[in-house]
């Protein structure tokens, strides 16, 4: 049973434009949610995380929206590059350290 | 700092064996977690060890285990290996207390024939 609802599951962006992807939980005892980037051959590297007493973090061009009322969250990476190339994934975890992951969602972004 | 290692970082066993993983968590980290990542399940939680004690578990059978070290290095163990083992098995790392910030290895992809 997938905790973690993702999508989409692959996205084409142009240079420069906003990448946007979505996630969705059910348990309401989530109460830290991550976002990690993932390159082929690669472990998944912490992008930017947030809890829920909070509604916006932004570290640079990632921001995560978060949505408590209606338990979703989302990645926003703005002015996106082609580095930024790669698989995303959301996760949610109940104040420990058992993730629960999102399929993931492959970016490419186009020159 | 350094980050987390794991070994070896490819491995090809027989259906029937077993194998044992090895992950360094990042130097004065008490936590490890274990994620097994296939392209059909995606990233699924085994286990986490804090202070050599399991604190959580995932939903895997018993041939499944893992154990954890005073120096907070940890091995993970597979039994019995049947082919839909086959995987990234990551290793995570992260204080333990606190902050639940987790910090990924670069994995040991394992392949069952």
């Amino acid at each position: 049973q997938q905790q973690v609802k993702q999508s989409p599951q692959s996205l084409i962006v142009q240079k420069g434009g906003i990448s946007i992807i979505n996630c969705a939980y059910e348990n309401t005892a989530f109460d830290y949610f991550p976002w990690y980037q993932q390159f082929p051959g690669k472990g998944p590297a912490l992008l930017i995380a947030i809890r829920p007493d909070v509604s916006e973090k932004k570290e640079g061009r990632f921001t995560i929206s978060f949505n408590k009322s209606a338990k979703q969250f989302s990645l926003h990476i703005m002015d996106s590059q082609p580095g930024d190339s790669a698989t995303y994934f959301c996760a949610a975890s109940n104040s420990g350290y058992a993730l629960n992951f999102g399929k993931g969602t492959s970016l490419l972004v186009t020159p | 700092k350094a980050g987390v290692t794991q070994t070896p970082r490819y491995l090809i066993k027989t259906r029937g064996q077993q194998v044992t993983l090895s992950c360094s968590p990042i130097s004065g980290h008490r936590s490890v977690s274990w994620y097994q990542q296939t392209p059909g399940q995606g990233l699924q939680f085994l286990f986490e060890y804090f202070s050599e004690t399991q604190r959580n578990k995932g939903n895997f059978p018993g041939r499944f285990s893992g154990r954890q070290f005073s120096n907070s290095r940890s091995e993970m163990n597979v039994s019995t290996l049947e082919l839909g083992d086959s995987a990234l098995y990551l290793c995570a790392s992260s204080p333990g207390t606190g902050d639940h910030e987790q910090y990924f290895g670069p994995g040991t992809r394992l392949t069952v024939t």
